[in-house]
C-alpha cells in the first residue's frame, strides 16, 4: 500500500525567506512519481513540480524545488524567497508510474502563511 | 487561467433537486477525474474515466452519477443529495490514467451547499 506523510499541519514563514515542507513517502512500487500541489483559498489544485523515482537530479521550477532523497523516502518541497502569494494548502501526492489507473494518493497538506 | 473549465463554480441546491456539475479541457488528455474535497482535507478520488470509459468507481453513492459525452467533456449528475455532500466538487484530467508520470491538472472546483 502506499502512504505519504506531511508531518506539519501549519508553518509559517516570513515574507522574503526560503521555507521547506515535509512530505515521507511509502511504498513498494520500483517506479513511481512524486507530485507537489499549491492549493489557495479560491480551491484550485495548482500543479507545482514533479519528481520522478529514477530521476537523479532534484527537480526544479522557478522558485520551486524538491529535495528528494530515496532512501530516506522524503520529497521535501523548498520555497526559496517566499512571497505573500505563495500563503496557501500545499500537497504532497505520489503514485505508482505504470499501475493502479490513475489514483493519486496525497498526504494530509500543510497550511502555509507568509508573515510581510 | 486554468486549462479545466468547470461550471458552476458555486451550487447551492435542496435535497430533492437535480442538478450536474460540467467539466471541459481541450488539452487532448484521454483521462478525467471527479473529486470530492472537504475543507483541509485533501482530495477523495470519485471517479476515473479513460479514453471516455469508467475505469475507476470509489464506491461511490448512486446518488452521484457521472457521464463523460466526449473526450473533452466530462459532467457529474446529481440527485437527492445528502448534507454531507456539501463540499468542494474537483476535476482533474491527464495525459493517460495509466501513465503515473504525467500530472493531473485540475480545474477551479464547484463549491457545493446542500440545503
Amino acid at each position: 500500500a502506499q502512504k505519504i506523510t506531511q508531518t506539519q499541519p501549519g508553518m509559517f514563514v516570513q515574507e522574503k525567506e526560503a521555507v521547506t515542507l515535509d512530505c515521507t513517502y511509502d511504498t513498494s512500487d520500483q517506479s513511481y512519481g512524486l507530485f507537489w500541489y499549491k492549493q489557495p483559498s479560491s480551491g484550485e489544485m495548482i500543479f507545482l513540480i514533479y519528481q520522478g523515482s529514477y530521476d537523479e537530479q532534484n527537480a526544479t521550477e522557478g522558485r520551486y524545488s524538491l529535495n528528494f532523497q530515496k532512501a530516506r523516502k522524503s520529497a521535501n518541497l523548498v520555497i526559496s524567497a517566499s512571497q505573500l502569494g505563495d500563503s496557501a494548502m500545499y500537497f504532497c501526492a505520489m503514485r505508482a508510474v505504470y499501475n493502479q489507473g490513475g489514483k493519486l494518493i496525497f498526504g494530509q497538506g500543510t497550511e502555509l502563511s507568509v508573515k510581510p | 487561467d486554468t486549462e479545466v473549465t468547470q461550471t458552476p463554480k458555486h451550487l447551492v441546491m435542496g435535497m430533492t433537486n437535480k442538478k450536474s456539475l460540467k467539466c471541459e479541457q481541450h488539452m487532448g488528455h484521454r483521462a478525467m477525474y471527479w473529486y470530492k474535497q472537504k475543507a483541509k482535507k485533501p482530495p477523495e478520488l470519485m471517479f476515473v474515466y479513460s479514453y471516455e470509459k469508467l475505469s475507476i468507481n470509489e464506491s461511490v453513492p448512486s446518488r452521484f452519477s457521472p457521464e463523460c459525452p466526449n473526450s473533452s467533456l466530462l459532467n457529474l449528475h446529481l440527485h437527492a443529495l445528502q448534507p454531507e455532500d456539501s463540499a468542494l466538487y474537483l476535476c482533474a484530467s491527464s495525459q493517460d490514467a495509466g501513465q503515473g508520470a504525467q500530472p493531473q491538472h485540475f480545474g477551479d472546483g464547484t463549491r457545493l451547499s446542500i440545503l
